[in-house]
Order: structure tokens, then C-alpha cells, then sequence
């Protein structure tokens, strides 16, 4: 299994400012994954990070909102840039250890719970 | 496209009884993976239990185990002997193995546990 880290567990946050989401995996992975739930909502895949390259968005989320960063195996930030009231969520980081090879495990972060105001 | 099911927006259970939270599935890719998750109050996920597609046997861990019928496309998760504390929200999600890991969820299942 993994542990995974994942700060802050909640903010509130003014429209039009940014925060920075941080997650940190208690060993290397090669896959992180970033997924927004809406209040009320299912889990819904923002965008797969992968060490070295950039990452990878699902239709309907962008860089420019959504920038993430992957700078080692162990370590990925989500910044939602730009907020608006719509953005309030749980944000949640998550890993697949065996790197997509396997279909066997997929761990999650404690959350974070924006909210704008 | 993959897709997964759950229609049972709440479900109620008596303590100590056995429950049955519904999840369908669909995939023409043989290689697969169903996973349930518990997310409480707290926002959460949980990892619950796991069954892969090729799998003789249904996954069991615990109080949990998964009624995997394949011909079905269904993979519903039983919790043995209810608890106060199971009462949360469950998710039933399928990854496929040649999507690139990520995970596609079901709409959930509250479930809410009386004394």
C-alpha cells in the first residue's frame, strides 16, 4: 500500500485568488491522479501526472485553471488558479503504485475541502 | 465508453443486519478492475475491497465482500453485520487496465445505519 499526504485538509479561500493543493506519497509512483468532487457529486478525474512530462487533463479541465506540477516520484501540487464560488469542492489526490501496469490498487490522499467565498 | 452504475441514491440498514449496495459496470475491455470505496462525512476515501476481471473468486475482506457476477456486468458490494460507523456515502469504481490508471466512478450510495 502507500500513504499518502495531502495538505491542506481544508481552506477557505477568496474569489480570484489561487490555492495550492500538495501531496506527498510515502514512496515513488510513477502515476498520480487528481480528481474534483462537486458537493453532492461522484469523483471526477481533473488530470493524470506523470514525473518528467506534463500532465495529462480530461476534457473540460485546463491548464490554465488547473496547473499541476510533478517535479519528483513522491511529490505533486494542484493549484486551482483563479476561484470562483463553482470551484468549492473536495479535491483529491490519488495513486496507482504499480504505475497503470497493474489494476490492483488505487490509494487516496485525506482530501482537501475548498471553499470561495 | 466505460461506465459505472449505482442506482441506489440511499440505502437504510438495521444494525447487525447484512446490507447489499447495487454497482453495474461496462467495459468491452477484457482487463479490469472494480473497486469500492467508503468516503464518510470527513470527505475521505476509503478503500474498501478490490475485484479484478479475471478473478475465479469473489473478493472478500472482512465484513466486506463483493458478489462479482461477470455475465451481469455487476459488482455488488455486501457489508456483514452493520455498523453505526459504516453509515457514509460507498463508491463503486472500475479502472480499465490500458486507460492510463485512472479511475471512473459511479453517482454513490448513501448508506445510513439505524440502532
Amino acid at each position: 500500500s502507500a500513504v499518502i499526504s495531502q495538505k491542506p485538509s481544508r481552506d477557505i479561500c477568496q474569489r480570484g485568488t489561487s490555492l495550492t493543493i500538495q501531496c506527498q506519497v510515502d514512496s515513488q509512483v510513477t502515476m498520480m491522479f487528481w480528481y474534483r468532487q462537486q458537493p453532492g457529486q461522484s469523483l471526477t478525474l481533473i488530470a493524470t501526472a506523470n514525473q518528467g512530462s506534463e500532465a495529462t487533463y480530461e476534457s473540460g479541465f485546463v491548464i490554465d485553471k488547473f496547473p499541476i506540477s510533478r517535479p519528483n516520484l513522491t511529490f505533486s501540487t494542484l493549484t486551482v488558479s483563479n476561484l470562483s464560488p463553482e470551484d468549492s469542492s473536495i479535491y483529491l489526490c490519488s495513486v496507482d503504485p504499480q504505475g497503470g501496469t497493474s489494476v490492483t490498487e488505487a490509494f487516496f490522499g485525506q482530501g482537501t475541502r475548498l471553499t470561495v467565498v | 465508453a466505460q461506465k459505472i452504475t449505482q442506482t441506489q441514491p440511499g440505502m437504510f440498514v438495521q444494525e447487525k443486519e447484512a446490507v447489499t449496495l447495487d454497482c453495474t459496470y461496462d467495459t468491452s475491455d477484457p482487463s479490469y478492475g472494480l473497486f469500492w470505496y467508503k468516503q464518510p462525512s470527513s470527505g475521505e476515501m476509503i478503500f474498501l475491497i478490490y475485484q479484478g476481471s479475471y478473478d475465479q473468486q469473489n473478493a472478500t475482506e472482512g465484513r466486506y465482500s463483493l458478489n462479482f457476477q461477470k455475465a451481469r456486468k455487476s459488482a455488488n458490494l455486501v457489508i456483514s453485520a452493520s455498523q453505526l460507523g459504516d453509515s457514509a456515502m460507498y463508491f463503486c469504481a472500475m479502472r480499465v487496465y490500458n486507460q492510463g490508471g485512472k479511475l471512473i466512478f459511479g453517482q454513490g450510495t448513501e448508506l445510513s445505519v439505524k440502532p
